[in-house]
């Protein structure tokens, strides 16, 4: 299994502001996903983010909103932009190797936005 | 649309006692099928997966079981041990259309009593 290392782990941010979260592998993979998990709600997947082409958004989630960079195949970062109250949730990233057909998954990151 | 569902959002169970899970499913795409544990302030990790070819995939103390025609599945932990207390998620994938995004359900909490 792949070891995904998330940050920050956590932080607290002024509305307003951005946030950029880190997702680095210790291997290369194919794919990896960001997703999102608001108070008491279930995991939410934000977008697709493949190496050398553009991160494929799912239905709510804009890139203006979510920027998200995939500069190789043990890296990618998303951002949080211009953020609210609304979007204090846990964001995780999760990654598939190859044809392991199971996804695995960083630590997340808790986000407060005040 | 919640396309996976878990209807019981908390679940206690004595010690040595066996312990199910529910999920159900909606969308007749999907025909792969995951449980994930979650700790808190840790990622999801995954537990055992089933192929819509099988009705049955068991793993030491886990076993899932698909029933199609109801779509229906559920997660057995026997014996239950106090390390197996927390949330669990049913995830669901339309693997075989190309599509390898996780859909989650809302998850159930877990709790081992001794």
């Amino acid at each position: 299994s792949a070891v995904i290392s998330q940050k920050p782990s956590r932080d607290i941010c002024q509305r307003g502001t951005s946030l950029t979260i880190q997702c680095q592998v210790d291997s290369q993979v194919t794919m990896m996903f960001w997703y999102r998990q608001q108070p008491g709600q279930s995991l939410t997947l934000i977008a697709t983010a493949n190496q050398g082409s553009e991160a494929t958004y799912e239905s709510g989630f804009v890139i203006d909103k979510f920027p998200i960079s995939r500069p190789n195949l043990t890296f990618s970062t998303l951002t949080v932009s211009n953020m609210s109250p609304e979007d204090s949730s846990i964001y995780l990233c999760s990654v598939k190797q190859g044809r392991v057909t199971e996804a695995f998954f960083g630590q997340g990151t808790r986000l407060t936005v005040v | 649309d919640q396309q996976v569902k878990q209807n019981s959002p908390s679940l206690s169970v004595q010690e040595g006692r066996i312990s199910i899970l529910n999920c159900d499913y909606t969308n007749s795409m999907f025909d792969y099928f995951l449980w994930y544990k979650k700790y808190p302030a840790e990622g999801p990790t995954f537990l055992i997966s089933i192929s819509s070819i099988k009705d049955k995939n068991e793993d030491g103390r886990f076993t899932v079981f698909l029933n199609k025609s109801a779509k229906h599945l559920s997660l057995h932990i026997v014996p239950s041990q106090p390390g197996d207390s927390a949330v669990y998620f049913c995830a669901a994938s339309a693997r075989g259309f190309g599509n390898e995004k996780l859909t989650f359900g809302t998850g159930t909490r877990l709790t081992i009593i001794p």
